[in-house]
């Protein structure tokens, strides 16, 4: 019974390609982020919303748009992708926005080719 | 701007000897730290955490350091076990973050028999 898990797992596109992530937590929680580790290991904050509304949205391209049709459910959205684009990206979540013990998804390591 | 940085890409210890990771941070305004360990293919889970307002964590085997004057952390693990072998984050948090977590790049653990 997995808390967070993600679809798909591995993912591999053409440049150009629009591609979405899918993420959905049964832990209840109100919050839900997106991570991308790239190549270098890093693994970095893209967005977070707290009870289907954004509240963090760091500096990422306008090519990547969440959407969260409710509370259990945070999507990646990604237009034209480009190579740079390939990474490994994680979902999360936590009980709320101040929760800091975050619970992470499996990854979805998308390949852009 | 990497705030939170693992100097220490990879660690290799006996088992049952101690393993110490260990992370510094550059923003003073963090207020929460985190210790997370990933096994291959698979996502974060959270280990251990500290606050701000403490220099000493302990769970078990796991054992969080804060030394705030010196923006420093380590995490100790005694007695290590060959299951321990994985990748360990540091992470930090402050309320100027909006509470996202930031990441180091991760320290490879690998216990041996």
């Amino acid at each position: 019974d997995t808390a967070v898990s993600q679809t798909p797992k591995y993912l591999v596109t053409q440049m150009g390609n629009d591609k979405s992530i899918k993420c959905e937590q049964n832990l209840g929680h109100d919050t839900m982020y997106w991570y991308k580790q790239d190549s270098k290991k890093f693994l970095k904050i893209m967005f977070s919303y707290n009870n289907k509304e954004l509240i963090i949205n760091e500096t990422v391209p306008n090519r990547f748009s969440p959407k969260s049709p409710d509370k259990a459910h945070l999507n990646l959205h990604i237009n034209s992708l480009e190579l740079g684009d390939s990474a490994v990206y994680f979902c999360a979540s936590s009980l709320n926005a101040g929760g800091l013990e975050q619970y992470f998804g499996p990854g979805t390591r998308l390949t852009v080719t | 701007d990497q705030q939170v940085k693992q100097n220490s890409p990879s660690l290799s210890v006996q088992e049952g000897r101690i393993s110490i990771l260990n992370c510094d941070y550059t923003n003073s305004m963090f207020d929460y730290f985190l210790w997370y360990k990933k096994y291959p293919a698979e996502g974060p889970t959270f280990l251990i955490s500290i606050s701000s307002i403490k220099d000493k964590n302990e769970d078990g085997r796991f054992t969080v350091f804060l030394n705030k004057s010196a923006k420093h952390l380590s995490l100790h693990i005694v007695p290590s076990q060959p299951g321990d072998s994985a990748v360990y984050f540091c992470a930090a948090s402050g309320t100027n973050s909006g509470y996202a977590l930031n990441f180091g790049k991760g320290t490879s653990l690998l216990v041996t028999p």
